[in-house]
């Protein structure tokens, strides 16, 4: 079936360091791909989609690069904040059925 | 712009008990969506509902009964809480259009005693 693979479930930085968070995915067709980004007592909202293979998305600094050969969609920030930290989420929308299915998730802390 | 509303923020309930959810929007959007989210899991498919009166099972309906009262309200009853169970509740709205954005309340957290 569909799936959505994120082995990070703790990532944490120091102020300007790299990000870099695994997401893999698992479908027929070509799905639309999503980082939402979620902070504390908020509900999750969209930082970036894409909706073709081979292209990049990017907001706020983040960016993604739909790799249909390899299926990930990881996300990279080049210099992180503490205003970064927050719940990252890795999603797919099926092509037919617009359904959105979710990895469980990468809790970022990013120190001072 | 708009924004989704859910009530309570936070619900504390019995064993056995059925528990309400609710939420507005004021998007217009005619899609909206529950879901829930555990602690280290990603969000999973309650229901939907297309338009007004209309619902559709997620993948973790079982459980759980929603009602589509109008456009703008979407309610979702834990039939009977299960003891210790702890989650919190994310109601969401878009267009019907399937490339649409799906936007996000702040969600209701669930203690069950």
């Amino acid at each position: 079936g569909d799936s959505v693979i994120q082995m990070q479930g703790q990532v944490t930085l120091s102020e300007n360091d790299f990000l870099f968070i695994n997401c893999t995915y698992s479908t027929t067709g070509y799905p639309t791909l999503f980082w939402y980004v979620q902070y504390s007592g908020e509900g999750p909202q969209l930082l970036l989609q894409v909706t073709t293979a081979n292209n990049k998305g990017s907001s706020r600094g983040f960016e993604a690069t739909y790799d249909k050969g390899t299926t990930s969609f990881h996300l990279q920030k080049t210099s992180v904040q503490e205003i970064d930290s927050a719940v990252y989420y890795c999603a797919m929308r099926e092509t037919n059925t617009g359904k959105l299915t979710f990895g469980d998730g990468t809790v970022l802390t990013v120190k001072p | 712009g708009g924004i989704i509303t859910q009530t309570p923020k936070f619900l504390i309930g019995q064993e056995g008990q059925k528990l309400t959810l609710k939420c507005q929007q004021n998007f217009n959007h005619d899609t909206m969506y529950w879901y829930r989210q555990d602690s280290g899991k990603g969000l999973r498919l309650i229901y939907y509902s297309i338009t007004e009166n209309d619902l559709q099972k997620g993948d973790l309906s079982e459980g759980y009964d929603a009602s589509r009262e109008k456009k703008s309200s979407f309610s979702l009853t834990v039939t009977s809480a299960q003891k210790n169970e702890m989650a919190v509740f994310l109601c969401a709205s878009s267009t019907p259009d399937w490339w649409d954005t799906q936007y996000f309340g702040p969600g209701t957290r669930l203690l069950v005693l």
